[in-house]
């Protein structure tokens, strides 16, 4: 069983919408970081919180907005989506950023309509 | 960088038998990586890491090389299993553990 929990699991929405994805964990671990994953294709780094910091941010339009509440939070804001947004996101942890593994959730599903 | 495919390689194996997945990497200063394992519906797992200081590191049934003169490595799973079934993926990072980048993926199927 993965430790970073990932809320929903599935979700639907029109390109007006506004929703968030979620996730959490609690390994203590300090840096945190969203992937996004098309079918068949590996993970693409999108945003890397550090200490609630962000680090890395490889160019996200904007209409995704990460947000990191607390050091076991990170959000992914979601607004005006395209049906090309459609993907799987994955939430990763790691204890610190040049600490090595990252543990992932098992992903939110998001489908653009 | 990363060695990119247009399609997602596949690997065969029969049950019991050992099976070797390769992974090309471009970046010449990439000096940690990862073989991750992923299942239908789920999120990468870890399987084994590897430093750049070193050629060679074994897990339980795994074992990653890493050939840093032609940028490649490899994991091998001895006596495949059922439950090995998945798509692998190595990831590099050159920065220990900062901006991950993963390989394309390799699917493998365990054949009964």
């Amino acid at each position: 069983d993965t430790e970073v929990t990932q809320t929903p699991k599935h979700l639907v929405m029109g390109m007006t919408n506004k929703k968030s994805l979620k996730c959490e964990q609690h390994m203590g671990h300090r840096a945190m970081y969203w992937y996004k994953q098309k079918a068949k294709k590996p993970p693409e780094l999108m945003f890397v919180y550090s200490y609630e910091k962000l680090s890395i941010n490889e160019s996200v339009p904007s209409r995704f907005s990460p947000e990191c509440p607390n050091s076991s939070l990170l959000n992914l804001h979601l607004h005006a989506l395209q049906p090309e947004d459609s993907a799987l996101y994955l939430c990763a942890s790691s204890q610190d950023l040049r600490a090595g593994e990252l543990f992932f959730g098992e992903g939110s599903r998001l489908t653009v309509l | 960088g990363e060695s990119v495919g247009l399609h997602l390689p596949t690997l065969s194996v029969q049950e019991g038998d050992n099976s070797i997945i390769n992974c090309a990497y471009s970046n010449s200063a990439s000096d940690y990586f990862i073989w991750y394992k992923q299942e239908s519906g789920k999120g990468p797992q870890f399987i084994i890491d590897i430093r750049s200081n070193m050629d060679k590191r074994q897990g339980q049934r795994v074992t990653v090389l890493l050939n840093k003169t032609v940028k490649h490595l490899s994991l091998q799973i001895a006596a495949t299993q059922p439950g090995d079934s998945a798509v692998y993926f190595c990831a590099e990072t050159d920065n220990y553990g900062q901006n991950f980048v993963f390989g394309p993926g390799t699917r493998l199927s365990v054949l009964p």
